[in-house]
C-alpha cells in the first residue's frame, strides 16, 4: 500500500525536552509538509522540502527543526524553544512543489505537554 | 490580505438532508482549489480539486463542488448527506504562481439521525 505514515500517534514531551516526529511516504513524491493544528486555526505550514538536503520555513517555523536527508523521510524535530507545542501535526507530499501538486496527508501525530 | 475564508464553524443538518458548505477566497487571480475532509484525529483525506475546465467538479462519496469566479467562492455540495459524513471539511487553495497552499479554518458537520 502506498502512503504516509506517522510516528508516534501520540507522544508526551517534558519541559525543556526535545521530540521528534516521524514522517515517511512511500509515494515517490519530492515534496513533503509539515503542519500544525490547532482547534479553530485550520492547518498552519511549519517548514516544506521540495527535494533531499532542502527545505524552507513556512509561517510558523520557531521552535521548529527539520532534516531531509532522504526523499522517503521528512522528521520534525519540536525544541524547548517552542513553548506552546501541544497540538495536531500533519505530515503531507506531493509530486512537486508546483500549483498542481495535490497534497495527501499521513494520519497525525498528537503532541502533549506533561 | 490574501485568505480562504470558510464562513460556517459549524453545520447540523439531518441524514439525508442536503448539505452545501460554503468556501470563498481572496485573491487577485483563479487559484487552484481543493476540499479535504479530517475525520476525528485522522489527518486529511482529499474530496475533489479544481484546476481548470468544468466549474462542476464531482468527487469522492458523492460530493460535488462549484467555482463561481464571480463570487470568489467553491462550495461543496452533497445532495443527501449520510451519518458517516460527519467530520471537519477544509477548503484550499493555492495560487497557480506559487507553491503554499493555505487553508480555511474549516467547518464541522454534525448529522443527526
Amino acid at each position: 500500500d502506498g502512503g504516509i505514515t506517522q510516528s508516534p500517534k501520540y507522544l508526551f514531551r517534558k519541559e525543556g525536552q526535545n521530540v521528534t516526529l516521524s514522517c515517511e511516504q512511500n509515494l515517490n513524491h519530492d515534496a513533503m509538509y509539515w503542519y500544525r493544528q490547532d482547534p479553530g486555526q485550520g492547518l498552519r505550514l511549519i517548514y516544506y522540502s521540495q527535494i533531499v538536503n532542502d527545505f524552507q520555513k513556512g509561517d510558523i517555523a520557531e521552535g521548529y527543526s527539520v532534516s531531509r536527508e532522504k526523499k522517503e523521510s521528512f522528521p520534525l524535530t519540536v525544541t524547548s524553544a517552542q513553548k506552546n507545542p501541544t497540538a495536531f501535526y500533519l505530515c503531507a507530499s506531493s509530486i512537486n512543489i508546483g500549483s498542481r501538486g495535490t497534497q495527501y496527508f499521513g494520519p497525525g501525530t498528537r503532541l502533549l505537554v506533561l | 490580505a490574501q485568505s480562504v475564508t470558510q464562513p460556517d464553524i459549524h453545520i447540523t443538518v439531518s441524514e439525508g438532508a442536503s448539505l452545501e458548505l460554503r468556501c470563498n477566497y481572496s485573491y487577485g487571480a483563479t487559484p487552484y482549489l481543493f476540499w479535504y475532509v479530517q475525520s476525528p484525529g485522522q489527518g486529511l483525506q482529499l474530496l475533489l480539486k479544481y484546476f481548470s475546465g468544468d466549474t462542476l467538479v464531482q468527487g469522492i462519496k458523492g460530493f460535488e463542488a462549484e467555482f463561481k469566479r464571480s463570487q470568489s467562492s467553491f462550495n461543496l455540495r452533497k445532495p443527501s448527506v449520510h451519518w458517516s459524513d460527519a467530520a471537519e471539511y477544509f477548503c484550499a487553495v493555492v495560487l497557480n504562481t506559487g507553491n503554499q497552499f493555505y487553508f480555511g479554518t474549516g467547518t464541522s458537520l454534525t448529522v443527526i439521525p
